[in-house]
């Protein structure tokens, strides 16, 4: 069963500075991976979609990154603001699984003004 | 335009009373699923329909239950909540299963006393 790891848990970064936050996942065999953007006690938003075959997704002040033989992505976010403060998930799409998204449990960011 | 609309946002119940969780898209999605997320944890797929055919995740719970009665609406129900049934539930959609990128709703933060 695919596992997906987030690490750090949580992190604080002053406003301002660029930042990568970190997903790692045990299957290399994956159709697609997203970024998501959850704030406290709301649903989810898609950031980023990198299909298996893309090296890197680009939108704005984010760029999520994907290396699939070690089995991780990037999530990097340039000249971080208050309003990025939020949890940050990634998740897996393995092939041959019907429609199972497997999740981390995400990264708590908070941006320092 | 919200693409995806939960209702209720927030949902109290009392233990052991059924209870129906209610999404809609418009985004005309073949696929919508249901994720229950329990605080500071991963989303977990509960089930999604696939147009009409419903597929449930082994693991699911028998008193969960959904029905999917036209493109646009999905229902969860939970026929007879326990205290460890509080969590947020998150619809969702996609196009077609496979590469396409999820869409979340806003959630439904259930209560149970």
């Amino acid at each position: 069963k695919q596992e997906v790891t987030q690490i750090p848990a949580a992190l604080s970064v002053p406003e301002g500075e660029n930042l990568v936050l970190n997903c790692s996942f045990t299957d290399s065999a994956i159709y697609n991976l997203q970024w998501f953007r959850q704030d406290p006690g709301k649903g989810l938003t898609s950031l980023l979609l990198i299909q298996s075959s893309q090296r890197e997704q680009t939108s704005g002040r984010l760029n999520a990154s994907l290396d699939k033989s070690s089995g991780r992505s990037t999530l990097y976010i340039a000249a971080s603001q208050p309003g990025d403060s939020a949890t940050y998930l990634c998740a897996v799409r393995p092939p041959n699984t019907g429609n199972q998204f497997y999740f981390g449990t995400g990264t708590s960011l908070t941006v320092i003004p | 335009d919200a693409m995806v609309i939960q209702n209720p946002r927030y949902q109290v119940t009392q233990f052991g009373k059924p209870v129906t969780l209610s999404c809609s898209q418009t985004l005309n999605h073949n696929v919508m699923y249901w994720y229950q997320q329990k605080s500071s944890q991963a989303p977990k797929l509960l089930f999604h329909y696939y147009d009409k055919d419903f597929n449930n995740e082994a693991d699911t719970p028998d008193n969960f239950q959904s029905r999917r009665p036209n493109t646009s609406f999905c229902f969860l129900d939970i026929r007879s909540p326990g205290l460890g049934d509080a969590a947020m539930y998150l619809c969702a959609t996609s196009r077609d299963r496979g590469h396409g990128t999820q869409y979340f709703g806003p959630g439904t933060r259930l209560l149970v006393l």
